[in-house]
């Protein structure tokens, strides 16, 4: 068990360009999150997933933003034509029983 | 619709001394699930202790211990003997539907350890 893993770690991008995250989580766990935090806030909730069907998401969550989650295992969150408020770290999560375990972020810099 | 309150946003605590970081939270839910996270400066949250709307006793976990105290919403971290690693920001969150439902985080708590 490696835990859960977040690529990458940083992501500078311009204005405009899409970028995408990847999320792999524990391998048992299947439920999976994501959440964004801004810098000196905790994390908000953005959507989630219980194998591969996306069961929730946040009024956070414009129609810029789009996760997937093929075959209930790893994830992807894609940001579209990004805009500088979307800068932040961006964490994803899993679970099997009650407690969340987070891997380390992916921290996007949006110029 | 779920809430947490942290009022402190830092706390000072020599090291060796024990301190308690306060965590308030709202819910109508009967079923609910609280839970503390640790935040070093690498970014991780690291998951710490768990307590239950049900549970009757208070959770403990090594040197951290949970004061739940259901009648006030109070949901407050004790660490005892502090050491210089536990400087970090520390979260309380919630989950409601006997924590099926996602975490609704805190604002945080800044903790620095003095030596």
């Amino acid at each position: 068990d490696t835990g859960v893993s977040q690529n990458p770690r940083h992501k500078i991008t311009k204005r405009g360009q899409n970028v995408t995250f990847r999320c792999d989580p524990i391998s048992e766990h299947n439920r999976l999150y994501w959440y964004r935090q801004t810098l000196g806030q905790g994390p908000e909730f953005l959507t989630y997933f219980q194998n591969e069907a996306q069961l929730e998401k946040s009024r956070l969550l414009s129609d810029r933003f789009s996760a997937e989650r093929p075959k209930g295992s790893f994830s992807t969150l894609e940001i579209q034509r990004t805009e500088q408020g979307d800068s932040a770290m961006y964490l994803c999560a899993s679970r099997t029983n009650y407690e969340q375990y987070f891997g380390p972020g992916t921290r996007l810099t949006v110029t | 619709a779920q809430k947490i309150t942290q009022t402190q946003p830092g706390m000072f605590v020599q090291e060796k001394e024990a301190v308690t970081l306060d965590c308030t939270y709202d819910t109508s839910d009967p079923s609910y699930g609280l839970f503390w996270y640790k935040q070093p400066s690498s970014g991780e949250m690291i998951f710490l202790i768990y307590q239950g709307s049900y549970d009757q006793q208070n959770a403990t976990e090594g040197r951290y211990s949970l004061n739940f105290q259901k009648a006030r919403k109070s949901a407050n971290l004790v660490i005892s003997a502090s050491q210089l690693g536990d400087s970090a920001m520390y979260f309380c969150a919630m989950s409601v539907n006997s924590g099926n439902t996602p975490l609704v985080f805190g604002k945080g708590t800044r903790l620095s350890v003095i030596a």
